[in-house]
Order: structure tokens, then sequence, then C-alpha cells
């Protein structure tokens, strides 16, 4: 079954930048999508098809895919931003969906 | 505005089952599948399973086979998910979440319910 790769723990200080990546075999060849969960709270998705953002979901919140790594980027990061951050996918192989393991992003 | 609305908790023995409901509003329910995707505690989010609202077409994770039904009652805009033979490590949070297409993004969540699985 296809596996999404994601980094542990991401730490950042405020008004930097995170990147935070999502790993998998061709994930170039995917439509990756990207959700943020704060404690206690339903996923939100903050990027759809690798780079779109929904409505509300601030410009800082950018996104890239190529090869084997996708990559969701968030400028300028505010307090606010703390949350869990998982990359999912369609596993055309498989007809399954697929989330990666999840990354903790902390804003020191 | 779009809304998905879940049954509420559920506290459930070993081997017995749970049904969860998920209730839309806002938007045409045939228009977008729904999906469910669980999340134990502590830990990351798990695919379940898919409904082609329009068809009842499902897809089922292949860990759960067997043991997952996704229905829908499209009268009520309601979508639900069975769970059965249920054990300790089912205890999670449930969600359900609407998407345009099996490839496309999760856009819109139910606020989750907890099933507890405890004898």
């Amino acid at each position: 079954s296809y596996v999404l790769t994601q980094p542990p723990s991401v730490s950042v200080a405020p008004g930097k930048t995170a990147r935070i990546t999502c790993g998998g075999n061709n994930i170039g060849d995917k439509s990756v999508h990207w959700y943020q969960q704060r404690p206690g709270q339903a996923p939100v998705l903050v990027i759809y098809y690798d780079s779109a953002r929904p409505s509300g979901i601030p410009e800082r919140f950018s996104g890239s895919n190529s090869g084997n790594t996708a990559t969701l980027t968030i400028s300028r990061v505010e307090a606010g931003d703390e949350a869990d951050y998982y990359c999912q996918v369609w596993d055309s192989s498989s007809d399954h969906v697929v989330f990666g393991g999840g990354t903790k992003l902390t804003v020191l | 505005q779009v809304q998905l609305v879940q049954s509420g908790g559920e506290v459930k023995k070993p081997g017995a089952s749970v049904k969860v409901s998920c209730k839309a509003s806002g938007y045409i329910f045939t228009s977008h599948g729904i999906s469910w995707v669980r999340q134990a505690p502590g830990q990351g989010l798990e695919w379940m399973a898919w409904i082609r609202t329009y068809d009842g077409n499902t897809n089922y994770a292949q860990k759960l086979q067997g043991r997952v039904t996704m229905t829908t009652d499209t009268s009520t805009s309601t979508a639900y998910m069975e769970l059965r033979s249920l054990r300790s490590d089912d205890t999670a949070v449930y969600y359900c979440a609407r998407a345009r297409g099996v490839t496309t993004g999760f856009d819109y969540w139910g606020q989750g319910t907890l099933v507890t699985v405890s004898s």
C-alpha cells in the first residue's frame, strides 16, 4: 500500500517560515491535500490539489509537489498556526485514501 | 452554509456494533461523496470508507473490510457508518467528511463522534 511519510515535529519562531514535507513514491504524480488540526477540533482543509487554497485560508499558506516530496509552506508563522498538519492523497492502485502520519508544528 | 452534524458519543462493549450518523445541510447531498475518518487517542487520521452518495457505491479500507458498512438516506441527507465486532482499538473519534470526488480534498468535516469500546 502507498505510504506517506511526514516528520513528527517541526519548530519555528514567530514571523519565520515553516516547511512541512510529505514524502511518497512519485508523489508528484498525485494530487496532494493538506489539513490543519488544532487540539480537540476537526481537521480543516488548508491546501488542495497541491497548491490551491480554499476560501478563507490566508495567503501565508502555500503548497508545492514534485518528484517524491510535497511541501506545505507557512510564511510569517503566527502562534495560531500551532497545530497538527496532515497530508493526504488518493492512491489509485488500491482505491484508498491515504493520510500521512501528521506533523506537529510548534511555534517557539 | 454547509454543515455536517454527527450523532452523539457512544460507549460500547467489545463485540458489539455501533452506528454513527452524519446529517448534511446547506448543499445538494448527492453532489458530494462522504468519507469516514477516525482518530484514535493521540494518533493520526485513518481513512475508513467512502460512499458516492448519488448511487450508493462504496469503497472500504482493506483492514476494515467485513466489519464496516456505509449507507445513506438521501431523503434526509444523512450518511451512516456501522462498525461491527468492536474491539478496544476501535476506540476513537469518528469524523464524516465530504468531498466532490475521491481525488479531491475533504472540504467540510463533521464535529466528530467519540466511540469508546470498553468492558
